[in-house]
């Protein structure tokens, strides 16, 4: 299956910390995405990384992908409360884009 | 640019009734895709129209169904509602295939009862 699965699916942190969430996925890719969430509202996309990339970074977002493993972690770094919500990476072959089932994170003041 | 609109925005059903919802993607986007999103299932990929031709398909009953309009915008159709339809429909647009960068609107919440 195309789909990523993320994990933790739940994460619980203090303001300031980092978050660390992970995505794994089974099939060849071209492209992976990460989105959020905010709690009944569409997705945001975040960051796009490309399948001959292995970092990239868009302000405090990290993302990371490493496809012999076929796996990928976004890290948010000094998270603030106003991140919380829910994240999905969605690994991109060459046909529909597919969701995970997302990391629900709770940034807590 | 405006960003990806949808309508209605909360919409009441009961079981046996059909339903319409609208999705005006961003200008310029020739891709629309639609999605489930229920808390039981998480996020499920409907279908994807291109050129007012559906190009990709998911797992759905033939009692959803959509199409695309010459400039872009794109409706679903659900017929015979079931309680299992309450969920809130993402659509979303992209340039030129579903693969690229999605867009999405806010959602139309379905309840059906």
């Amino acid at each position: 299956s195309q789909q990523g699965e993320e994990d933790p699916q739940a994460l619980s942190i203090q303001e300031g910390e980092n978050a660390t969430m992970n995505c794994s996925y089974k099939t060849s890719i071209n492209n992976l995405q990460w989105y959020r969430q905010n709690s009944g509202r569409g997705l945001v996309h975040l960051i796009l990384i490309r399948s001959n990339e292995r970092e990239k970074h868009s302000g405090r977002l990290r993302v990371t992908l490493d496809t012999s493993k076929k796996s990928s972690s976004l890290l948010i770094t000094a998270s603030r409360a106003a991140d919380t919500a829910s994240y999905f990476c969605a690994p991109v072959g060459f046909q529909k884009l597919v969701f995970g089932t997302g990391t629900r994170l709770l940034v807590s003041p | 640019k405006a960003g990806v609109t949808q309508t209605p925005r909360y919409l009441i059903k009961t079981r046996g009734q059909q339903v319409t919802l609208s999705c005006s993607p961003i200008s310029g986007h020739r891709s629309v895709s639609w999605y489930q999103q229920t808390p039981g299932q998480g996020l499920q990929f409907l279908f994807e129209y291109f050129s007012e031709t559906q190009r990709n398909k998911g797992n759905f009953p033939g009692r959803f169904s959509g199409r695309q309009f010459s400039n872009s915008r794109s409706e679903m159709n659900v017929s015979t509602l079931e309680l299992g339809d309450s969920a809130l429909y993402l659509c979303a647009s992209s340039l030129a295939v579903n693969t690229d960068t999605q867009y999405f609107g806010p959602g139309t919440r379905l309840t059906v009862l």
